[in-house]
């Protein structure tokens, strides 16, 4: 079944530690998206991409960094992991229709990050 | 002020009625308006898209947009204890997509 593929599904970390999460999908869709997702505060964007070779700051960038060498794939990575981003993080894509972007966001499962 | 703003809940109703859940935007120029359902330990699943004013309906739901308002709703007819979950609504903003904190229904049988 086509979609999005995250891994891991869960890692411990301990702080100061890197750790790069994994994204890919097989629907062939141009933009991808990171997001967190904290309880009471719901997903919040951490970047995007709108094509392969571009990527963007989302609302909280900050201990994060993505890149997007092909249109598959779209990985995260946490330089050196603090408590305060222990979250479960979704990746998501974006079909476009007639070049433009539908906003109609497929997830992948999560991967739960707890960072000590 | 949040960007989406969302009644957290808890909201339960009873099986067969109808679900009311509602957001509002700060936002003006924002085109493209979404709700997703999120079931626990799941990833959210889009089950409405909205563009212009007026209602959308889809099955037992119904998606209503007042842009003058900032307003969307999403109403679900006939509510079964599977439509438990927490809805998210979502609203596109400059190359992003912003999202309510989510609103959670227990539908009782």
């Amino acid at each position: 079944i086509a979609g999005i593929t995250q891994a891991p599904t869960s890692q411990i970390l301990a702080a100061g530690r890197r750790m790069t999460l994994r994204c890919t999908q097989d629907m062939r869709h141009n933009a991808m998206y990171w997001y967190r997702q904290d309880l009471g505060l719901g997903l919040r964007l951490i970047h995007y991409s709108n094509t392969a070779g571009t990527t963007g700051k989302g609302e909280v960038p900050d201990g994060y960094s993505v890149s997007r060498a092909n249109t598959d794939d779209f990985p995260l990575t946490l330089a050196s992991a603090v408590p305060s981003q222990t979250s479960v993080y979704f990746c998501a894509s974006s079909p476009s229709v007639g070049g433009l972007n539908t906003g109609e966001l497929f997830f992948g499962e999560g991967s739960r990050l707890t960072v000590l | 002020q949040k960007e989406v703003e969302q009644n957290s809940g808890p909201l339960s109703v009873p099986e067969g009625a109808i679900a009311s859940l509602n957001c509002t935007y700060s936002d003006r120029v924002s085109q493209s308006f979404f709700w997703y359902r999120q079931y626990s330990g799941k990833s959210p699943e889009l089950i409405m898209s909205i563009y212009s004013n007026g209602d959308k309906e889809d099955g037992r739901f119904t998606a209503q947009l007042n842009k003058a308002s900032q307003y969307v709703s999403l109403l679900i007819r006939d509510s079964q204890p599977s439509d438990s979950a927490t809805y998210l609504c979502a609203v596109t903003g400059n190359n992003d997509m912003r999202f309510g904190a989510g609103t959670r229904l227990t539908v009782k049988p």
